[in-house]
């Protein structure tokens, strides 16, 4: 079992709806991440949380919003997505983002747009 | 030119022989490289990290880095069926206050019987 628990594990939605992806994570990590990942592609960085201070890649849409309740939860906003947005999504932690550390990740969420 | 490059693949082997995952790098101030495991379908799973030139070894792995070619490698010996996956090389960079990697896109690897 991983220790980065994302929901749901899947998610059909259409092109007017508003979801969420939830990430938590137990480790005492203090960086935690969300990443997309299309088919036979290496993953996409979306945003980085790391001590109290959201990162964002420019790149990505305004669709996409994260929150970070507390330390330990990662979520993830979706609203007016496009089917190019159908993808897996990857959330990952680490014990930080000021040195190198390794990824745990969570088992994804696997989004399709209709 | 793409910053982490490794050939897409698949690379197939036999069981029990030595499969060798090359990955090429274009900033020469990365100092950090991870190797991560992918099941089809599955989530990455860290197998291990080199930061110094040569060879690390880790049970049936080895991580060999050369920085003056840009270079890392990941040699499995021996083999399994179960090490059928996508690996991914993983390079770091600092920026913005944070070491973040920049993944290449997977060497698929069959191992069959």
């Amino acid at each position: 079992d991983t220790e980065v628990t994302q929901t749901p594990k899947h998610l059909v939605m259409g092109m007017t709806n508003k979801k969420s992806l939830k990430c938590e994570q137990h480790m005492g990590h203090r960086a935690m991440y969300w990443y997309k990942q299309k088919a036979k592609k290496p993953p996409e960085l979306m945003f980085v949380y790391s001590y109290e201070k959201l990162s964002i890649n420019e790149s990505v849409p305004s669709r996409f919003s994260p929150e970070c309740p507390n330390s330990s939860l990662l979520n993830l906003h979706l609203h007016a997505l496009q089917p190019e947005d159908s993808a897996l999504y990857l959330c990952a932690s680490s014990q930080g983002a000021r040195e190198v550390y390794g990824y745990t990740f969570g088992s994804g969420t696997r989004l399709t747009v209709v | 030119q793409k910053e982490v490059e490794q050939n897409s693949g698949p690379l197939s082997v036999p069981e029990g022989a030595i499969a060798s995952l090359n990955c090429t790098y274009s900033d020469r101030v990365s100092q950090s490289f991870f190797w991560y495991r992918q099941y089809s379908g599955k989530s990455p799973e860290l197998i291990m990290s080199i930061y110094s030139n040569g060879d690390k070894e880790d049970g049936r792995f080895t991580a060999q880095l050369n920085k003056a070619s840009q270079y890392v490698s990941l040699l499995i010996r021996d083999s399994q069926p179960s090490d059928s996956a996508t690996y991914l090389c993983a390079v770091y960079r600092h920026t913005g206050g944070s070491y973040i990697p920049t993944f290449g896109r997977g060497t698929s690897l069959i191992v069959h019987p």
